[in-house]
């Protein structure tokens, strides 16, 4: 009954290699985003879809591609991981771009 | 009491005191406030939040003034348990028809009670 659902939870990986890491809610909401925290708990957004569009793209390395096959999933996946890519990422959803963002339990990547 | 640093910022309060977090937003033209909470392993929690036609508005437990005038946001937790212990962030969001801006947040303020 999870409203917002991130896998996986926790991502150790290479350098190098490339991943995705995927969210779906099942709140009904036509808009989903991407979040990195940083070590210092700084949350900045990277990139947000409103009904599989994407509308914000903050400025966030190509090697970062968001896809999303619906309005209830984004999965975000990374190529070419770079050390200072280890963070945790946050998925969020809302209703409409304007309205109280409900969060993802977040995936700890780190890259070795 | 309260640190700024290199650090994130810092309040400790005795179990059953009144806590008061603060938070300066920057963009005079955001009219949509929110507060999140974020406990150790888990992802930001929605509060409570506010437009900027009000000044004040109650929770349960909670309570959010905002300050238009320096620009500044509050949150007091009333009577605050360990369970209130976790980093605290603002956000803000800018007028609707600017169009498809990002929810800012704030750097977050570390709750710590003490029991």
């Amino acid at each position: 009954d999870t409203a917002v659902s991130q896998t996986p939870k926790y991502l150790v990986t290479q350098m190098g290699n490339d991943k995705s890491i995927k969210c779906e809610q099942n709140l009904g909401h036509d808009t989903m985003y991407w979040y990195k925290q940083d070590s210092k708990k700084f949350l900045k957004i990277m990139f947000s879809y409103n009904n599989k569009e994407l509308i914000i793209n903050e400025t966030v390395p190509n090697r970062f591609s968001p896809k999303s096959p619906d309005k209830a999933h984004l999965n975000l996946h990374i190529n070419s991981l770079e050390l200072g890519d280890s963070a945790v990422y946050f998925c969020a959803s809302s209703q409409g771009t304007q309205e109280t963002q409900y969060f993802g339990p977040g995936t700890r990547l780190l890259v070795l | 009491g309260e640190s700024v640093g290199l650090h994130l910022p810092t309040l400790s309060v005795q179990e059953g005191d009144n806590s008061i977090i603060n938070c300066a937003y920057s963009n005079s033209a955001s009219d949509y406030f929110i507060w999140y909470k974020q406990e150790s392993g888990k992802g930001p929690q929605f509060i409570i939040d506010i437009r900027s036609n009000m000044d004040k508005r109650q929770g349960q437990r909670v309570t959010v003034l905002l300050n238009k005038t320096v620009k500044h946001l509050s949150l007091q937790i009333a009577a605050t348990q360990p369970g209130d212990s976790a980093v605290y962030f603002c956000a803000e969001n800018m007028v609707p028809n600017s169009g498809n801006t990002p929810l800012v947040f704030g750097k977050g303020t570390r709750l710590s009670v003490i029991a």
